[in-house]
């Protein structure tokens, strides 16, 4: 059974849509980070998450500790947002176990 | 703003050779990472390092591979002796504070392509 789940696996949307990605982990964590990953395979910390919420820019993440589970959120989505989001979780250590990522493409 | 660099950004190699990567964290950031990305799955954590030593490996770092900061600015991944399976995308990745607490920046990423 995987440790960190995303869905959905993959997403498109128009350009200005809401944009919801979920990830569910079945251990207790530390923190939760999410990722972003572009087209040319570089890695972008977007947020780090131990409790409640984070806002930057259009992008909102949210994490429930009891019920394992965080979501990122994009508003008003544009194309440049098309990349592979990843949900990683630190168990305490500093090992990071990673989700299988969200493929999203915005279309204009 | 300061990055997280890799070198090289693309190596090809022969299976059994040895191949090095190289990594210059972010100058003030204490604690070093090493992830791959085989292609079409997900990314994996290899090494954490602190303090000039290793502080946490996982199941796939294995004998054949090592980890040094010879210099306090490199942070360098040895692979001894190839294979096949080493073929993918190797991160590098800092924080100014560990376990879990401290922000990671990652380098673009070291591709290694074993033949």
């Amino acid at each position: 059974k995987n440790e960190v789940e995303q869905s959905p696996q993959n997403l498109t949307a128009q350009e200005g849509e809401f944009i919801t990605i979920n990830c569910s982990y079945s251990v207790g964590i530390s923190a939760l980070h999410w990722l972003q990953q572009h087209p040319g395979g570089g890695i972008v910390s977007l947020f780090m998450l131990s409790s409640g919420k984070k806002k930057h820019g259009r992008l909102i993440a949210t994490i429930n500790i009891q019920e394992k589970h965080s979501s990122l959120h994009i508003t008003a989505s544009h194309p440049r947002d098309s990349a592979v989001y990843i949900c990683a979780v630190r168990l305490g250590t500093d090992k990071l176990i990673f989700g299988t990522g969200t493929r999203l493409q915005v279309f204009p | 703003e300061p990055e997280v660099t890799q070198t090289p950004s693309h190596q090809v190699t022969q299976m059994g050779q040895e191949v090095i990567l190289r990594c210059v964290p972010i100058s003030n950031h204490l604690y070093f990472y090493w992830y791959r990305q085989i292609l079409g799955q997900k990314v994996e954590f290899l090494v954490s390092f602190y303090n000039n030593e290793i502080s946490e490996k996982s199941e796939i770092f294995d004998d054949q591979f090592s980890v040094e900061r010879p210099d306090g600015s490199n942070f360098t991944l040895k692979i001894r002796s190839t294979k096949l399976e080493d073929s993918a995308m190797y991160f590098c990745a800092s924080s100014q504070q560990g376990w879990g607490t401290g922000e990671l920046f990652f380098g673009e990423g070291s591709r290694l392509t074993v033949l």
